[in-house]
């Protein structure tokens, strides 16, 4: 069976810190992988999604970025974290349907 | 584009009592429809999804959702709801060639005793 693993599962960074956030899946090969971020009361942005390595499609315009260096790794960075980069982090692969399926998420705090 | 809209923010519902969430879509074609949920600090969790055929979706946990192509709604159900059923649910819509999911905003079910 797949699953999906993010880590860390917690964070507190300063402002103008790096931050490096990484999802594996494991059990399914070349799946799509998308980043998400939820912030307190709101819903889901999806701000990256991969089809394949080296693929990344990015959705808004922000402070991140992603990368996609192997075909079941899939990372989210930033050279300098703003307050705004706070929230809830989900990581999520994709079956050959389209439904998603979400690993445990990172919670970010920007201090 | 596809979109959702779930028209309500939060919903309190008694144990035992039955429980209706509302999804309405927007989208030219019929779509892929999916429901989530999720508890505080977890990730979402597929409750349920529907793709073609039977309108009636059978999910886990109980749950099951109805397609009306008519009225571009897909409503969760539950029966009788249980405490542990007090989390956040999420109706998300795909395009048929198009593997992004749109959420909507997103119910919080309270129950209560």
């Amino acid at each position: 069976s797949q699953t999906i693993h993010q880590w860390p599962a917690t964070l507190v960074q300063p402002v103008g810190s790096p931050l490096s956030l990484e999802c594996t899946v494991e059990g399914t090969s070349n799946p799509n992988l998308y980043w998400y971020r939820q912030a307190a009361g709101r819903g889901l942005q999806l701000l990256f999604y991969s089809v394949g390595i080296g693929q990344i499609s990015s959705e808004v315009p922000q402070n991140l970025s992603a990368s996609r260096p192997q075909d079941r790794q899939f990372i989210l960075s930033s050279k300098k974290l703003l307050l705004s980069d706070s929230g809830f982090y989900l990581c999520a692969w994709s079956g050959r349907r389209g439904e998603q399926f979400f690993g445990p998420g990172t919670r970010l705090t920007v201090l | 584009a596809q979109s959702v809209t779930q028209p309500d923010i939060h919903i309190t519902v008694s144990e035992g009592a039955s429980l209706e969430l509302r999804c309405n879509y927007s989208y030219g074609a019929t779509p892929y429809l999916f429901w989530y949920v999720q508890s505080p600090g977890q990730g979402l969790q597929l409750l349920l999804k529907y793709f073609s055929g039977d309108t009636l979706v059978q999910g886990i946990k109980g749950f099951e959702a109805e397609f009306k192509r008519s009225q571009s709604s897909f409503n969760l159900r539950k029966p009788s709801v249980h405490w542990s059923d007090a989390a956040e649910y999420f109706c998300a819509v795909a395009a048929l060639d198009d593997y992004k999911l749109s959420f909507g905003a997103g119910t919080t079910v309270t129950v209560r005793a």
